[in-house]
């Protein structure tokens, strides 16, 4: 059965300082490695990383994928209040049949 | 661009009835959606893929019969979960799948409470 663990559940942080989420899976036939921030209601995509060693980086976030190890992690510096949501890692497996499974993600707390 | 809209966002049905949920691909053509449902504070669990033009692909232990669901079209899939019992009470979110490959964006869910 594939699986996806994130670490950890919860984090909570001041204004300003720099966090890092990780996300270790087992799955088989790995296509894919998404990660998506919620809040109050559908995940929003983030980032894709589907190569090893190659980071993907957008304003203060920033993601990167080890395929040898199988985790990702993801970074967010100078972290804001609006930051506070909660983050998943999806990975994508299968053939034909393609689909992710979600990891039960970090609740991520920003206090001013 | 890559919106997905459903609808309704939310909803409160009484036990056994049936209840229709849309999700549409607003600015892209969809093959392929994907159904998932969230409990409170616990992770989205993949139901079904829904293509176009042929039957959904159920996950283990999610009953095709009480979900049905259509892909008519290229741009809207829907989920009707019949008969609902409390129990189906959840947050239910699609997906549709862009360009990119892999790529998934999803739906503002739609908040189901069966009474």
């Amino acid at each position: 059965e594939d699986k996806v663990v994130q670490s950890p559940l919860s984090l909570v942080v001041h204004e300003g300082d720099t966090v890092t989420l990780n996300c270790s899976y087992e799955v088989t036939n790995f296509r894919s490695l998404l990660w998506y921030k919620q809040e109050k209601k559908a995940p929003t995509f983030l980032f894709m990383l589907t190569s090893s060693g190659i980071e993907k980086k957008s304003g203060r976030l920033s993601s990167i994928l080890d395929k040898k190890e199988l985790f990702s992690i993801l970074n967010i510096t100078a972290t804001q209040t609006g930051d506070s949501a909660v983050y998943l890692c999806a990975v994508g497996s299968g053939g034909s049949n393609y689909k992710l499974t979600f990891g039960k993600g970090t609740l991520l707390t920003v206090n001013p | 661009g890559a919106v997905v809209s459903q609808h309704p966002s939310r909803v409160i049905c009484k036990s056994g009835t049936s209840v229709k949920i849309e999700c549409r691909s607003l600015d892209f053509q969809a093959t392929t959606m994907f159904w998932y449902r969230q409990f409170p504070k616990k992770s989205l669990m993949l139901m079904a893929t829904s293509n176009e033009g042929s039957k959904a692909t159920y996950e283990q232990g999610v009953e095709k019969d009480k979900f049905l669901i259509n892909h008519a079209s290229l741009t809207l899939s829907t989920l009707t979960v019949t008969s609902a019992h409390p129990e189906d009470s959840s947050f239910y979110i699609c997906s549709a799948e862009g360009s990119v490959w892999d790529e998934q964006f999803f739906g503002p869910g739609t908040r189901l409470t069966v009474l």
